[in-house]
């Protein structure tokens, strides 16, 4: 049974760094074919992909947060961690982290979240 | 890169089909997956639909998924449909460099 669990802090300031941890079991991130990704949802809003990672640790970043995230994965752990600088009040979101399935399918290559985590709650001010 | 269009919302009755549309706007709706996840008031997504059509286990076989490359687009279909059907639905989708989009969300409402 594949779990994933968010954590970090529930309240951050402005300008500060925010490190999230994605801690999970039922899977391994040394085993091909997995990937672990963030997604963040604002209060009220939609959902939006901020980056994930592979299991031989090729990283994707949204574009327009790029140059704020860092994505890293720790495979003795289990755990996969995501730091974003600069936080703004825009950035109160709740924070998803999720299991990614990637696999060869009819000789084409595919992939999907297949499990969320609970998510957890950022809120940034001062 | 290409944005997903859904309808902000709609709403059926119990026993009715409904379908939810999600439209790129750039690029073939065929040459990625489209995925769709649903969202129920104060959980986390779950996946309905992966691969444009097909089902998780678990998923009942009253969600269906389709594309339309005429209108470069995607369809969730529930049909059957009932009261705990009621939440929000995500299309999804990933581009040639494996960077993801969300569509904006469609808010079902079974009366």
């Amino acid at each position: 049974q594949i779990t994933l669990k968010e954590s970090g802090p529930p309240l951050v300031k402005p300008t500060q760094t925010l490190t999230l941890t994605c801690s999970f079991s039922g899977f391994s991130l040394t085993t091909a074919g997995v990937g672990v990704g963030w997604i963040r949802q604002p209060p009220g809003k939609a959902l939006e992909w901020l980056a994930h990672i592979y299991w031989d640790d090729d990283k994707r970043y949204s574009p327009s947060l790029k140059s704020r995230l860092t994505i890293s994965k720790d495979t003795s752990g289990n755990q996969v961690v995501l730091t974003m600088i600069n936080m703004d009040p825009v950035d109160t979101a709740t924070y998803y982290c999720a299991h990614l399935l990637c696999y060869d399918s009819s000789a084409s290559y595919h992939e999907y979240f297949q499990h969320w985590g609970q998510g957890t709650l950022v809120t940034v001010s001062s | 890169n290409f944005m997903l269009t859904q309808p902000h919302s709609v709403s059926e009755s119990p026993g009715k089909t409904v379908t939810i549309s999600c439209t790129r706007s750039s690029g073939s709706i065929a040459s990625n997956d489209v995925h769709w996840c649903q969202q129920r008031p104060g959980s986390s997504p779950t996946t309905v639909i992966y691969e444009h059509y097909q089902r998780p286990s678990g998923v009942p076989d009253r969600f269906s998924g389709s594309i339309d490359s005429s209108s470069n687009s995607a369809s969730l279909t529930i049909s059957g449909l009932k009261t705990e059907d009621e939440a929000d639905y995500y299309c999804q989708s990933y581009d040639s460099t494996n960077h993801w989009v969300f569509g904006g969300g469609t808010k079902l409402t079974v009366l």
